[in-house]
């Protein structure tokens, strides 16, 4: 079955700091990928999604991902972490443009002051 | 202009309970979802709809039941539940179709957080 992993259920950071989140997904043949955002006791928010137009992805916020396709992976990054940032970050993947969505398990993401 | 409105955004069941958590969206979307979120696990989809009268299951349908009379509405019905069925439940929209510009982004609802004793 296809997947979506995500490495490290929680990531801590400075306020200013570099954010990485790591994701990598399950297929020889590179799925679209996105990255959504959620924060507390809402819905989820799409940040970005890579559909082959380009490999490196910009997305809201001051986010955004690379796609490496050697390295089956999607990683998400923002040069200078601010408190806003605060919240749960899912990687997600759809394998063949149709009705399923693969989400990873997720990265809470802390800021501190 | 609404988007994915979820009622209730609370509930507490007891094991055996039925209900019906309620999905409406305001966008004509034709593909519409529901996906349970468990921590650690991410989100699994639990059934899906193309449109009305069209419904499939997804990752994890066991327990659940789903009907698609309108465009407007996808209630995701629990028969008997069951304390595994503890979760935060979204419903999902999004256009039909296979077009890379935006055919798979999905508008989300806030949720409806369920427990089961």
């Amino acid at each position: 079955a296809q997947s979506v992993t995500q490495l490290g259920s929680h990531v801590s950071v400075s306020e200013g700091a570099l954010v990485l989140l790591r994701c990598n997904y399950s297929s020889s043949v590179p799925p679209y990928l996105f990255w959504y955002v959620q924060y507390p006791n809402q819905g989820l928010q799409l940040l970005l999604k890579y559909t082959s137009a380009a490999t490196l992805v910009k997305g809201i916020n001051g986010f955004e991902a690379e796609f490496k396709k050697s390295e089956t992976s999607f990683h998400l990054t923002k040069p200078s972490a601010h408190m806003s940032d605060a919240a749960e970050y899912f990687c997600a993947a759809s394998y063949n443009a149709g009705n399923m969505l693969t989400f990873g398990g997720g990265t809470r993401l802390m800021v501190k002051p | 202009n609404a988007g994915v409105t979820q009622t209730p955004k609370f509930q507490v069941l007891k094991t055996g309970q039925s209900m019906t958590l309620q999905c409406a969206q305001d966008m004509n979307h034709e593909y519409m979802s529901w996906y349970r979120q468990d921590p650690g696990m991410g989100l699994r989809l639990i059934h899906y709809s193309v449109g009305a009268g069209i419904t499939d299951q997804g990752e994890v349908p066991n327990g659940y039941n789903v009907s698609r009379s309108t465009t407007e509405d996808f209630p995701l019905r629990l028969l008997s539940a069951a304390p595994s069925q503890t979760s935060v439940y979204f419903c999902a929209s999004r256009v039909k179709g296979g077009s890379v510009t935006g055919a798979n982004v999905l508008t989300f609802g806030a949720g409806s957080r369920l427990t089961v004793l």
